[in-house]
């Protein structure tokens, strides 16, 4: 059973503009979400955080935003940049639990 | 600094051949996990651990086996390797005792083929 959805596989966007990337979660427990960043052949890098006790993060070009009634994260990237080419994973967990759940992934291409 | 260290970086093996995977961070961290991913899949579960002499089964503990002896350590074991093992395997670590501002640090994974 996944906890953690990405429905999105894959995603292009063109250098400069908004990428958005989107996640939902099913286990109304947790409230601790996580986006990850992986290039090829190297492990998945932390990128930013949000927990539930807030509706907005912003780190840089990075931003994520937190809708708990709809169980619903997203990340925008402003401006893409090529460099952001990757496989982004978000993850959730819960205060009371030690373990963190991934979503699937969604790969993301900036197109020069 | 190094942080979350696998080795090795590849490996194949035959069907029913055991094999140690190794991790060690270097963070103090208490929690450590091991993940594995298949393509189009997201990261599973395999092991996870809350500190030294302490482990715990994730979603697909099957055919594994880990201990945890030290801070630093948490190799994971295969027995008797199957070709539904063959994946990527990711070794984690995180500071919290809580999950808050605690993201888990990655390893840069094992790839291994069971063939």
């Amino acid at each position: 059973d996944q906890q953690v959805k990405q429905n999105s596989p894959s995603l292009s966007v063109q250098e400069g503009r908004i990428s958005i990337l989107n996640c939902d979660y099913t286990n109304s427990m947790f409230d601790y979400f996580l986006w990850y960043k992986k290039y090829p052949a190297e492990g998945p890098t932390f990128l930013i955080s949000i927990s539930s006790i807030k509706d907005k993060n912003e780190d840089g070009r990075f931003t994520v935003f937190l809708n708990k009634s709809a169980k619903h994260l997203s990340l925008h990237i402003v401006p893409s940049q090529p460099g952001d080419s990757a496989v982004y994973f978000c993850a959730a967990s819960a205060f009371t639990g030690n373990q963190f759940y991934f979503g699937t992934g969604t790969s993301l291409t900036v197109i020069p | 600094n190094a942080g979350v260290t696998q080795t090795p970086k590849f490996r194949i093996l035959k069907i029913g051949q055991s094999m140690t995977l190794q991790c060690a961070q270097d963070m103090n961290h208490n929690y450590m996990y091991w993940y594995r991913q298949d393509p189009g899949m997201g990261l599973k579960l395999i092991y996870y651990s809350v500190g030294a002499g302490i482990t715990d089964k994730g979603e697909v503990p099957n055919g594994y086996n880990v201990s945890r002896s030290t801070t630093e350590d948490f190799p994971l074991r295969l027995e008797l390797a199957a070709p539904s093992q063959t994946s990527v395997y990711f070794c984690a670590s995180s500071a919290g005792v809580s999950s808050y501002n605690s993201p888990l640090h990655f390893g840069n994974g094992t790839r291994l083929t069971v063939t």
